[in-house]
């Protein structure tokens, strides 16, 4: 089934380490994004991309890096300069306008997101 | 200000009661709007998306835009207990750029 799959789930980690998040779609889909979620916060967006090798920042991008050299791949390394990594973590992916075939809605397909701990 | 303001509840009706969920923009450019339904734990799944003023439904649920004030609404009739979730409206800008997201309200529907 077409979907975007993150991995890990769950993940601890301790002060200093970097850590990467993964996030992988099957959808054809041009766009990613990478978003925080904290409680009361709502969604933040860290970084997005909207092809390949291209990407830009979001509003909380510090302390965060990505990397796209595929269309199905976009991963999130969090740094040891984020001062505050304890959070949700969701994916997203669109086909935006001018997709032939499929959806082209505008309609934002999350992954299941991975909760980072730090220790 | 933020781009979408959101009340973040909680709120809590019994089961079959009208929700009303509420949300204001400030942007009046071309643009989609979204709610989103996402259970603890789990990504934000698409309900509703609209970008005319007036109502779209699906089923128990109706999506209100009103452009000239900036307010958009999302309506669940008879309310069930599987109905319990963080609620979310979005609205995103016509190249699809960027979305930008209102803090959610939490939605508990008691039996």
């Amino acid at each position: 089934d077409g979907g975007i799959t993150q991995s890990p789930k769950y993940l601890f980690r301790k002060e200093g380490q970097n850590v990467t998040l993964s996030c992988e779609q099957n959808l054809n889909h041009d766009a990613m994004y990478w978003y925080r979620q904290d409680p009361g916060q709502g969604l933040r967006l860290i970084y997005y991309s909207q092809i390949v090798n291209d990407f830009q920042k979001g509003d909380i991008a510090e302390g965060y890096s990505v990397s796209r050299e595929k269309k199905e791949s976009f991963p999130l390394t969090v740094t040891s300069a984020q001062k505050n990594p304890t959070a949700f973590y969701l994916c997203a992916s669109t086909s935006g306008p001018g997709t032939s075939g499929g959806l082209n809605t505008g309609e934002l397909f999350f992954g299941e997101g991975s909760r980072l701990t730090v220790l | 200000q933020k781009e979408v303001e959101q009340d973040p509840g909680p709120l809590s009706v019994p089961e079959g009661a009208i929700v009303s969920l509420n949300c204001t923009y400030s942007n009046s450019a071309f643009q989609y709007f979204m709610w989103y339904r996402q259970y603890s734990r789990k990504g934000p799944e698409l309900l509703m998306y609209t970008y005319s003023s007036g109502n779209k439904e699906d089923g128990r649920f109706t999506a209100q835009v009103d452009k000239s004030s900036k307010y958009i609404s999302l309506f669940i009739r008879d309310s069930q207990p599987s109905d319990s979730a963080t609620y979310l409206c979005a609205r995103s800008l016509y190249n699809f750029n960027k979305f930008y997201f209102g803090s959610g309200t939490k939605l508990n529907v008691k039996p």
